[in-house]
């Protein structure tokens, strides 16, 4: 079947400028995460969503990030205002479990360049 | 103190090399230890999955976790040039937030 998706693959960005990100999980997932990976760095948690609750959004590094997830599916990473430092590939990821889960299964990222 | 160290390596061994990947962590809540892994521009695949304490095998691949000692380890049996990637661990707290806390990965190489 398929898996998670994620548009767009690559991304350059003049800084200051907004950006999207766009992440489609595979069906009937009810849990969506988003994680940033940076070169030399692990994956760094952003935020997760399940079902209607209220998102955790503990990992987003500062209100310049945001996100949404519409209908219980499709989300949207929203970065105001682009940094250099904001340069990294932004993965998603969804899980067939809500709470408890601890298979999550990974898009293939979009690698976004702040010049 | 970062919640989990990882040597990035890079690592290399002869193809059919018995290799051993590990990493450490400081926060005792953690229950749920996984194996990723992850080849050039592809997002993380999972490999291995455990519970609290113990070994899992699954075909080449052992996951060990020793709790005690806060340390986990993934062996590779027979490795091949195919098993060259990125391997990341994982973990997360029992209950609680539902995000994984990574390990930054290990480079592996395996020649033929």
């Amino acid at each position: 079947g398929a898996g998670v998706s994620q548009s767009p693959s690559n991304k350059v960005t003049e800084k200051g400028k907004d950006v999207e990100l766009r992440c489609d999980p595979i069906s009937g997932h009810t849990a969506l995460y988003w994680y940033r990976q940076s070169l030399g760095q692990g994956l760094e948690f952003l935020i997760y969503f399940q079902g209607n609750s209220a998102p955790d959004k503990s990992g987003l590094p500062s209100d310049r990030f945001s996100a949404e997830r519409t209908g219980g599916s499709v989300s949207t990473l929203t970065i105001q205002r682009t940094q250099q430092e904001d340069s990294a590939v932004y993965l998603c990821a969804s899980s067939p479990r809500g709470r408890g889960a601890y298979e999550q299964y990974f898009g293939p990222g979009t690698r976004l360049t702040v010049t | 103190q970062k919640e989990v160290e990882q040597d990035p390596g890079p690592l290399s061994v002869p193809e059919g090399a018995i290799v051993s990947l590990n990493c450490t962590y400081s926060n005792s809540a953690f229950q749920y230890f996984m194996w990723y892994r992850q080849y050039s521009r592809k997002g993380p695949e999972l490999l291995m999955y455990t519970y609290s304490s113990g070994n899992k095998e699954d075909g080449r691949f052992t996951a060990q976790v020793d709790k005690s000692s806060k340390y986990i380890s993934l062996f590779i049996r027979d490795s091949q040039p195919s098993d060259s990637a990125t391997y990341l661990c994982a973990m997360r707290a029992q209950g609680g937030s539902e995000k994984l806390v990574f390990g930054k990965g290990t480079k592996l190489t395996v020649n033929p």
